[in-house]
């Protein structure tokens, strides 16, 4: 069974830096693409970037480029998110996803909360 | 970045009837298009990959149409379980940008 589980999240101050993991269980990772979506409360999904099977090729949205990073680590099958100068419009449910005819498995999602 | 415009943004329909979502492109994104059901609390779950092919456990009564900039989900005999928001998204090129969503609702 296909299981990815991210983990990290919570509270975090303005300005603040915070990094994400998503461990992948079920499938043979290295195999994949990987990818992450955000979704801040009540609103609709963000595609936030993408990382290849051997990290040579990370794509991003452009106005996040600059804050966050996107790597993985193939002998520990996780994936991650590194966030920097956050700010409250960061503020959401962050998802990791594989990537396969779009996004064909989904993480439960964890809460980033950017707050005082 | 590709502009994805997804109609309605709300739709309420009665059990057994068919509803149809769109979504336009803001270019040819030939047919590299996925939609997405989301229940309330959970994860996105995908649909339907490359315009019309059903996900694996998909039921039968979704089904995807398109090409070009023009694409739309169809949902045959609404069921209660349908009530969901639903977002489109291409994967022609990087950004893959999601429509805004459609929010679901049975009358």
């Amino acid at each position: 069974e296909v299981k990815l589980v991210e983990s990290g999240g919570g509270l975090v101050q303005p300005g603040r830096s915070l990094k994400l993991s998503c461990a992948a269980s079920g499938f043979s990772f290295n195999d994949y693409w990987m990818g992450w979506v955000r979704q801040a409360p009540g609103k609709g999904l963000e595609w936030i970037g993408e990382i290849n099977q051997d990290s040579s090729t990370i794509n991003y949205t452009p106005s996040l480029k600059d804050k966050f990073t996107i790597s993985r680590d193939n002998a520990q099958n996780t994936l991650y998110l590194q966030m920097s100068k956050l700010g409250s419009e960061d503020t959401a449910i962050y998802y990791c996803a594989r990537t396969y005819n779009n996004f064909d498995y989904w993480g439960q999602g964890v809460m980033v909360t950017v707050s005082s | 970045d590709i502009q994805m415009t997804q109609s309605p943004a709300s739709l309420s329909a009665s059990l057994g009837e068919t509803v149809t979502i769109e979504c336009l492109a803001s270019e040819d994104i030939y047919s590299n298009l996925g939609w997405y059901q989301q229940k309330p609390g959970k994860s996105p779950q995908l649909l339907i990959y490359y315009a019309n092919s059903l996900n694996d456990g998909v039921p039968s009564r979704f089904s995807g149409s398109g090409s070009g900039t023009q694409y739309s989900l169809k949902i045959n005999s609404l069921q209660s379980e349908d009530v969901s928001i639903y977002f489109c998204q291409q994967n022609y090129d990087s950004p893959f940008t999601f429509g805004s969503g459609t929010k679901l609702e049975i009358k």
